[in-house]
């Protein structure tokens, strides 16, 4: 069990360019979760899924962001014509039967 | 909405201190608590939870025990050391979405 990953760790963009994440959950975890942190606060929810459906998604998952795991394994989270305010921590985390959540390391977003 | 509150940082002690980080909460039912530390660098780890009223969760010397009565899950830790040095979010989840919500978390800071 190598844990959650996430890539890129880093990723600086320009405005308006679109970005994609990708989160390897812990194999066998069928939940998966998507969330933003920015500076100096806690963890957003964005989205979970379970296996491969979405199943529920935040009001501040606006139209320009959408995220896919398409075969219930890996998925990937992509913002469209990235904005300043988007910069933050994506944070990737997953679970199995339990509620207790593991996180990867998250991709630090930067957009200029 | 589900929220969580957690006394502002940062909060600075000397090794071997008592610690007391509080935390409390407003839910629209009986949530599960969670305290989550993330160390400098490092993504979000699982310190403890607890899952029903009276419930003390416990690791690493860290304990909270979820009061329902004052609504709280105050972190507590009887001696710290420089290495407790991180961020600690407290958190719950309510229902079966397991979706987490944060409080915007404590930086603790220990000296030798």
């Amino acid at each position: 069990d190598t844990g959650v990953s996430q890539n890129p760790r880093h990723k600086i963009t320009k405005r308006g360019q679109n970005v994609t994440f990708r989160c390897d959950p812990i194999s066998e975890h069928n939940r998966l979760y998507w969330y933003r942190q920015t500076l100096g606060q806690g963890p957003e929810f964005l989205t979970y899924f379970q296996n491969e459906a979405q199943l529920e998604k935040s009001r501040l998952l606006s139209d320009r962001f959408s995220a896919e795991r398409p075969k219930g394994s890996f998925s990937t989270l992509e913002i469209q014509r990235t904005e300043q305010g988007d910069s933050a921590m994506y944070l990737c985390a997953s679970t199995g039967s339990g509620n207790e959540q593991y996180f990867g390391p998250g991709t630090r977003l930067t957009v200029t | 909405g589900d929220s969580v509150t957690q006394m502002e940082g940062p909060v600075t002690l000397s090794e071997e201190a008592f610690l007391t980080i509080n935390c409390t909460y407003t839910a629209t039912g009986y949530p599960s608590l969670f305290w989550y530390v993330q160390y400098p660098g490092e993504g979000l780890q699982l310190l403890l939870k607890a899952t029903k009223a009276d419930d003390k969760g416990s690791n690493k010397g860290f304990e909270a025990t979820y009061r329902k009565e004052t609504t709280s899950f105050h972190l507590e830790k009887g001696s710290v050391q420089v290495s407790d040095s991180a961020v600690y979010f407290c958190a719950l989840t309510l229902g079966s979405n397991y979706k987490l919500t944060f409080g915007k978390g404590t930086l603790l800071t220990v000296n030798p």
